[in-house]
């Protein structure tokens, strides 16, 4: 079983339409969660995280954390074009050692 | 500010060669890494530093090696080229050794065939 389990997509949605992406996890000792956008041919950028349960807003996006659940999920509203990439989820327990454990990333497009 | 700056952007290798990844940043970040990204698969640390003179195998450091004489400068390499190592490499940086809040600075990556 994978640490981080991410759903590769793909997933098309219509311009303005409500995204959610998600990720669960097996590891209780995450406590950082982190969303990257990857656009084709380019290396990931940190989109938002998040310390421990609970939501974080960015204007249009929301990262949500459950701990409980072992689940994440990152929420974009009146998603665009320009959102169409792959995201990938990221999660580290915060005790150093470098051990932060990426999932496989999801592709959205987004239709105009 | 450039960031990171991976060379080569494409390369193809026969079986047996050898070649070295160039990395370099102008950050000034201490903490620097390797990462290779395959279909399906997150993404996969080979090695990292903690600064010049530093380094340590991450999770698939087998078939690599990697050096760090300056702050800047990280570069890969592997010996001896197999088809398993054909993938795309990221080389990343980051201020702070749980890069939660600030993130790792990726580079554009390196896309490796080895035929």
């Amino acid at each position: 079983q994978k640490e981080v389990e991410q759903d590769p997509g793909p997933l098309s949605v219509p311009e303005g339409a409500i995204v959610s992406l998600n990720c669960t996890y097996s590891n209780s000792a995450f406590q950082y969660f982190m969303w990257y956008r990857q656009y084709s041919r380019k290396g990931p950028e940190l989109l938002m995280y998040t310390y421990s349960s609970g939501n974080k807003e960015d204007g249009r996006f929301t990262a949500q954390v459950d701990k409980s659940s072992k689940y994440i999920s990152l929420f974009i509203r009146d998603s665009q074009p320009s959102d169409s990439a792959t995201y990938l989820c990221a999660m580290s327990a915060g005790t150093g050692g470098f051990k932060t454990i990426f999932g496989a990333g999801t592709r959205l497009f987004v239709k105009a | 500010n450039a960031g990171v700056t991976q060379t080569p952007k494409f390369r193809i290798l026969k079986i047996g060669q050898s070649m070295t990844l160039q990395c370099t940043q102008d950050m000034n970040h201490n903490y620097m890494y390797w990462y290779r990204q395959d279909p399906g698969m997150g993404l996969k640390l080979i090695y990292y530093s903690v600064g010049a003179g530093i380094t340590d195998k991450g999770e698939v450091p087998n078939g690599y090696n990697v050096s760090r004489s300056t702050t800047e400068d990280f570069p890969l390499r592997l010996e001896l080229a197999a088809p398993s190592q054909t993938s795309v490499y990221f080389c990343a940086s980051s201020y702070t050794a749980e890069p939660a809040n600030y993130g790792y600075t990726f580079g554009s990556g390196t896309r490796l065939t080895v035929v």
